[in-house]
Parts: C-alpha cells; sequence; structure tokens
C-alpha cells in the first residue's frame, strides 16, 4: 500500500532563513517521488522529483530534496526563503510500475518579512 | 503555450443540475487523469486514461462520468450534482502509465454546489 505523510500542516519562516518542509512516505514498491507547490487560486507545479537516481535531487526555485530509503523520508529544503515560496506544498508517492498519484494532506509554507 | 488547460475555471450550480468540465492537453501525452480537491486540500485520482482508455475508477459515484474524445481530452459530466460535490477539480496528464513519468496539472476548477 502507498501512503504519504506531511508531518507539519503549517510552517511559517522569516525571509532568507531556510526552509524545511517534511514528508514520510510508504510504499510496496521502489517509489517515485515528487513535490508539487500550489499557489494560491492556482494549478500544481512540479517542483522535482526523484525516480531512483541521484537520492540528492535539486528542483526549480532553489529546492531540493533528499531521498533517505532507510528512514523513508523525502523532506524538501531551501536554503533561503523568498516571499514568493509562500504557498501550499505537496508531497507525492508513486508506485514505480503504476502512474498512480498519491498526495499528501499539503504543507502551507508562510514567509514573513 | 503547451500546457493542460481546463474550462471553466469556475462553475456555480444548483442542486440536481448537470454540469461538465472540459479538459484538454497538447503535450502530446498519452494518459490524462481527473482528481478531487476537497476542501481540506487533499487531493484524490478519481480516473485515469490511456488512449482513450479507462485505466483507473476509483469508486467514484456513477454520476461522475469521464468521456474521452481522444487523447488530447478528457471531460468530466456530472449528474445530479450534490453539495458534496463541491471541490476543486483538477485535470492532468502523462506520457506514459508507469510511475516515474510526471504528471502535468491543468489549472483547476472550482465547482460550488448551491
Amino acid at each position: 500500500a502507498q501512503s504519504v505523510t506531511q508531518l507539519d500542516s503549517h510552517v511559517s519562516v522569516s525571509e532568507g532563513t531556510p526552509v524545511l518542509l517534511r514528508c514520510n512516505y510508504s510504499s510496496s514498491y521502489s517509489p517515485s517521488l515528487f513535490w508539487y507547490v500550489q499557489h494560491p487560486n492556482k494549478g500544481l507545479q512540479l517542483l522535482l522529483k526523484y525516480t531512483s537516481a541521484a537520492t540528492l535531487v535539486k528542483g526549480i526555485n532553489g529546492f531540493e530534496a533528499e531521498f533517505k530509503k532507510s528512514e523513508t523520508s523525502f523532506h524538501l529544503t531551501k536554503p533561503s526563503a523568498h516571499m514568493s515560496d509562500a504557498a501550499e506544498y505537496f508531497c507525492v508517492v508513486s508506485p514505480s510500475d503504476f502512474n498512480k498519484f498519491y498526495f499528501g494532506s499539503g504543507t502551507k509554507l508562510n514567509v514573513k518579512p | 503555450d503547451t500546457a493542460v488547460s481546463q474550462t471553466p475555471k469556475y462553475l456555480v450550480t444548483q442542486m440536481g443540475n448537470d454540469k461538465s468540465i472540459k479538459c484538454e492537453q497538447n503535450l502530446g501525452h498519452d494518459t490524462m487523469y481527473w482528481y478531487k480537491q476537497d476542501s481540506k486540500k487533499f487531493l484524490k485520482i478519481m480516473f485515469s486514461y490511456n488512449n482513450k482508455e479507462l485505466i483507473i475508477n476509483e469508486t467514484v459515484p456513477n454520476r461522475f462520468s469521464p468521456k474521452s474524445p481522444d487523447k488530447a481530452h478528457l471531460n468530466l459530466h456530472i449528474n445530479s450534482l450534490e453539495l458534496g460535490d463541491s471541490a476543486v477539480y483538477f485535470c492532468a496528464s502523462s506520457q506514459e502509465l508507469t510511475g516515474v513519468d510526471t504528471q502535468y496539472f491543468g489549472p483547476g476548477t472550482r465547482l460550488t454546489v448551491l
């Protein structure tokens, strides 16, 4: 069975400070993992994805995530938050043999000036 | 622009009505999806189609009927709308069915049932 747990429903950081959004998954198969971002009243945009290549994945807008199999985690990080990063972030797991996405419940990132 | 597009963006209607949401992708993808995002922002897959054939049907009420006239389109028709159908509906597409493939999402359609 596949599932995704996003440990924090809300994260608040100051502009210029690091961002950490946590994601843990369970999967019966070797999964692909994704992070998507949803800005207010907008659609979902792919930030980055892991598909069994390098465990440290770099995405757009300075975000990166590290796949840790031993911890079943795929946390999203960014060294320095920008006001435009304020949005909802979704961690997604997909079994490698079938393109069925399982979404986490989302983490709302607030960036304070 | 290459993209996944949905129409309408907003849909407000009365209970009991029948409505359709259209989705088109010009990415040349073979697989298309419909997702429902509830008020708690939780996204759940409803349907997926590959080359116009239904692949996934996640125990969605049969009031919901997807229709794929060609690979580039996957429309969602909803009969006898209920209050609980109010949500944001996202269309998505991917090239293949395998899990490594990225899904590209449309902007969403916010459905409000009164």
